[in-house]
């Protein structure tokens, strides 16, 4: 099924250790997304891809990286996991601008201890 | 700069009720506006959206209105089933924030039987 494919689902690391969440769009989106998902905070921005060969901060972009491999892909890096990285962590993809809404990853569980 | 406030939940209904979680966004610029609905486990997905004023959303018996005038986006369905039991974020896009989704904290529903 055409979509957003992200890996892993499940992911528990210590405090320190380094991780890359893998995202994957097959419906040839310009512009892709990493949100984090917090109880009560809904979900906040940390990098988004406007367009291939481009990346921008969000609203939280602290204590992450990320890399827009080619059209397709759009990883998430977490050099040095802290707890405060606990978190649903969700990618998206869009045409330009987004107008037309996201679409939306299954959603990858981390917990740091 | 650009927000979305959604009613507080959880909301608690039993089948058949009339539903409706309110939502005001911040007026800046002309943004379309979004529900999307997220089940348990599951990403997000777009339930519905209107992308000028006057417009009317709607899908799968949920509907929302974008009021310029009172700058809200409320949700509703008249008789709620209890697979509708989810949570529920109200999402702006556009304006001065070009395509970035800006979404509210999440209402969870609960349907009982």
């Amino acid at each position: 099924n055409a979509g957003v494919t992200q890996t892993p689902k499940f992911q528990v690391l210590k405090t320190g250790q380094s991780m890359t969440l893998q995202c994957a769009q097959d419906m040839n989106h310009n512009s892709m997304y990493w949100y984090r998902q917090d109880p009560g905070m809904g979900l906040r921005l940390i990098y988004y891809s406007a367009s291939e060969g481009t990346t921008d901060k969000g609203e939280v972009p602290n204590g992450y990286n990320v890399s827009r491999l080619n059209k397709r892909e759009f990883s998430l890096r977490l050099e040095s996991a802290a707890p405060s990285q606990t978190s649903v962590y969700f990618c998206a993809s869009s045409e330009a601008w987004g107008e037309g809404g996201y679409t939306f990853g299954s959603g990858t569980r981390l917990t740091v201890v | 700069g650009n927000s979305v406030t959604q009613m507080e939940g959880p909301v608690t209904l039993s089948e058949e009720a009339f539903l409706t979680i309110n939502c005001t966004y911040t007026a800046t610029g002309y943004p379309s506006l979004f529900w999307y609905v997220q089940y348990p486990g599951e990403g997000l997905q777009l339930l519905l959206k209107a992308t000028k004023a006057d417009d009317k959303g709607s899908n799968k018996g949920f509907e929302a209105t974008y009021r310029k005038e009172t700058t809200s986006f409320h949700l509703e369905k008249g008789s709620v089933q209890v697979s509708d039991s989810a949570v529920y974020f109200c999402a702006r896009a556009g304006g001065t924030s070009y395509g970035k989704l800006t979404f509210g904290q999440g209402t969870i529903l609960t349907v009982h039987p």
